[in-house]
């Protein structure tokens, strides 16, 4: 069956400018993670949706950035302002329940210039 | 300290060989240990979870001490097809990546 998908695979910026990254997850799966992965280093959690609810989001830097599921299924990565620092691979995960094994999407890579 | 400590490598052997990934955590409440297995510019994989009483797929061997807090995968005979990061995951209420040890397999 399809994985996880997200779109854009790639997406280049300017500085100040404001993006959506969205994440697919497998159909049914109720838990949806979002990391970011910048080079040389592991991923890093942002946040966890479980359903519709963000039930994790301590992993948020600041609060430009934000994400949604509004119907439970697809999410969106939203960043304001964008800054260099923000260039990274942004990953989307998904699980049938929270203790399942996360299974990865192929990522966006975002660079901003 | 990071929650989550890999060697970073490289480690670049030939093919046939024997190799040790090591992984130390800090959170001992952590519930459950995986290995991942990243290729270049691609997301992760699942290789294999990690259970105390250790675990075998086919060549690959995970080992967790909880006491020590240490977790280890060993690869053997070694393919050039195994050449990637293999990234040590904890998870305490969410998975905790280390920075991955990349491997490099050569002929």
């Amino acid at each position: 069956g399809a994985g996880v998908s997200q779109t854009p695979s790639n997406k280049v910026t300017e500085k100040g400018k404001y993006v959506e990254l969205r994440c697919d997850p497998i159909s049914g799966h109720t838990a949806l993670y979002w990391y970011r992965q910048s080079l040389g280093q592991g991923p890093e959690f942002l946040i966890y949706f479980q359903g519709t609810g963000a039930a994790d989001d301590s992993g948020l830097p600041n609060d430009r950035f934000f994400a949604v599921r509004p119907e439970g299924s697809v999410s969106t990565l939203k960043i304001q302002r964008t800054e260099r620092g923000d260039s990274a691979m942004y990953l989307c995960a998904s699980s049938s329940s929270s203790a399942e094994t996360q299974y990865f999407g192929p990522g966006t890579r975002l660079l901003v210039l | 300290r990071k929650e989550v400590e890999q060697d970073p490598g490289p480690f670049n052997v030939p093919e046939g060989a024997t190799v040790a990934f090591n992984c130390t955590y800090s959170n001992s409440a952590s519930q459950s240990f995986f290995w991942y297995r990243q290729d270049c510019r691609k997301e992760p994989k699942l290789l294999m979870s990690v259970y105390s009483s250790g675990n075998e797929d086919g060549r690959f061997t995970a080992q967790l001490n909880r006491a020590s807090q240490y977790i280890s995968l060993l690869i053997r005979d070694s393919k050039l097809s195994d050449s990637a990061t293999y990234l040590c995951v904890v998870n305490t209420d969410k998975l905790i990546f280390g920075t991955g040890t990349r491997l490099q397999v050569f002929p």
